[in-house]
C-alpha cells in the first residue's frame, strides 16, 4: 500500500536509553507531523515539517526530544534518556498543502514502553 | 492541555440505538474534523466541516459544526457493532501551522 508507515511498531526501552522512531510518509506529501498519544487520550501535537524545514516544534515536551527530516521525505523522532512518562503511542501523519481543512493521513503509530 | 472537550468519554450501547457525541471548545476553529481510530491503528478522517452551521451526512453519521465554529456534534443513527471505536474531534485554528488540536476522544462500544 501507499500509506504512511512507521517503524518499529513496538519498542520497549529501559529508562535512560535513547530511541529512534521512523516515519515514511506518503510519497510526494510536503507536510509531516508527529503526535504523541497517551493511553485513553487524543493525540497531542509534537512537531511539524514542511519539506525538510521544521516549522513548528512547540509541542516537543523537552529538549530530550529531537526530530529531523533531512531530505524532505523520511523523518526520525529521537528521544534521548527516555523516562517512564515518555511511554505512549507516537503517531506520524503526512499531508499535501491544500489550505483550510486539509487531510492528514496517519500511520499506525509506534507504541513505546519505557520500563 | 486539550482545548477541545469531548463528551461522553465512554459510551456503550446496544445495536440499533442512536447516539450523539459532543465536541466543545472556548476557541474558534477555522475548520473541524472528526476521526475514528481502532486499536493499533492511526486515526482515519471521517469528515471535515468548514462553515459555521454546516451539516454533513455520511451514511448513518451526521456531523454538525456550530454557528460560532466552537463546537461540533456527531450523531449516529441505528448504531452497528462495526461502529465501535475511538471517535476524535480535531480543530484547525486560523493562522496555525496546520497542526491539529485533538479532543480527548469518545470510546464507543456497540454491543450486538
Amino acid at each position: 500500500g501507499a500509506g504512511v508507515s512507521q517503524s518499529p511498531r513496538y519498542k520497549v526501552a529501559k529508562r535512560g536509553q535513547d530511541v529512534a522512531l521512523r516515519c515514511d510518509p506518503i510519497s510526494g506529501h510536503v507536510s509531516l507531523f508527529w503526535y504523541q498519544q497517551a493511553l485513553g487520550q487524543g493525540p497531542e501535537f509534537l512537531t511539524y515539517f514542511q519539506n525538510e524545514a521544521q516549522l513548528d516544534k512547540s509541542g516537543l515536551p523537552s529538549d530530550r526530544f529531537f526530530a529531523e527530516r533531512p531530505e524532505g521525505s523520511v523523518s526520525t523522532l529521537k528521544i534521548q534518556r527516555t523516562q517512564q512518562e515518555d511511554s505512549a503511542v507516537y503517531l506520524c501523519a503526512s499531508s499535501t498543502l491544500t489550505g483550510r481543512g486539509e487531510t492528514q493521513y496517519f500511520g499506525p503509530g509506534t507504541r513505546l514502553l519505557v520500563l | 492541555t486539550q482545548l477541545l472537550e469531548q463528551s461522553p468519554q465512554f459510551l456503550s450501547i446496544q445495536e440499533g440505538e442512536n447516539l450523539t457525541v459532543y465536541c466543545n471548545s472556548s476557541s474558534v476553529f477555522s475548520s473541524l474534523q472528526w476521526y475514528r481510530q481502532e486499536p493499533g491503528e492511526g486515526p482515519v478522517l471521517l469528515v471535515t466541516v468548514v462553515t459555521g452551521g454546516e451539516v454533513k451526512k455520511l451514511k448513518r453519521l451526521t456531523f454538525q459544526f456550530g454557528d460560532a465554529r466552537k463546537d461540533s456534534s456527531l450523531h449516529i443513527t441505528a448504531a452497528q457493532p462495526g461502529d465501535t471505536g475511538l471517535y476524535l474531534c480535531a480543530g484547525i485554528s486560523s493562522g496555525s501551522a496546520r497542526q491539529l488540536t485533538f479532543g480527548s476522544g469518545t470510546q464507543l462500544t456497540v454491543l450486538p
